[in-house]
């Protein structure tokens, strides 16, 4: 069963800052499998990322994604003030199917 | 643009089972290429998987609630549901319906719905 940890748990920036959000799986997986995902109080998360680095219909060039393997990154590179919201990397465990998310990582002001 | 939208009863006694519909819009549940999931967010926690099924009926199922856990598939009706029995205050939480594309993630959401189990 894939494990994914996210660090760190709270990230205090400010708008225009660069944010960079970790997500290590606790064994090798497939990129084509990795997302991210933001959610905000009170809202159903959205799609940012999958495949490790393709953005989602709609998202801001500022996200960007990368990594392989085990560890993989989600950078936004001069936040906005709506990027504050929590944001969680999901894999694909394929034995038997099932779909991990990794614990979260808060970024506030 | 697809839209799912959960609906069920908002507070459920303990041992009873929790019942939710997800409806889907704007595109056929039929489509070979989606899973439809359930997914749950306990108050100020993460997010968790429950399970999700194709429109044929094939399930997968989270481990760790299989035993109490069925979804199920209304092709006609466009919609497909979740059924947790033997419930308890610890399955009090937020509960999403969302599609499961081919690369594995979760593209469209329902808006969630709280289910509180309490007597």
């Amino acid at each position: 069963e894939i494990v994914l940890t996210q660090s760190p748990g709270t990230l205090s920036l400010s708008p225009g800052e660069r944010a960079t959000l970790s997500c290590r799986a606790s064994q090798s997986v497939s990129n084509t499998n990795l997302a991210w995902y933001q959610q905000k109080p009170g809202q159903a998360p959205r799609l940012l990322i999958y495949g490790a680095s393709s953005r989602a219909t709609g998202i801001p060039d500022r996200f960007s994604g990368s990594g392989s393997g085990t560890d993989f990154t989600l950078t936004i590179s001069r936040l906005e003030p709506e990027d504050f919201a929590v944001y969680y990397c999901q894999q694909y465990g394929s034995s038997p199917p099932n779909l991990p998310f990794g614990g979260g990582t808060k970024v506030e002001i | 643009q697809v839209q799912l939208q959960e609906s069920g009863p908002g507070l459920v006694k303990p041992s009873q089972t929790l019942s939710l519909t997800c409806t889907v819009s704007g595109g056929s549940i039929s489509s070979g290429a989606y899973y439809w999931s359930w997914i749950r967010q306990h108050p100020g926690k993460g997010l968790e998987w429950l399970g999700y099924i194709h429109y044929t009926g094939s399930t997968y199922y989270n481990p760790s609630l299989k035993s109490r856990l069925t979804i199920l598939v209304d092709t006609s009706k466009n919609q497909f549901s979740l059924r947790l029995s033997s419930v308890t205050a610890a399955d009090t939480a937020v509960y999403y319906c969302a599609r499961r594309t081919n690369q594995k993630n979760l593209d469209y959401w329902g808006q969630g719905s709280l289910v509180t189990v309490s007597s």
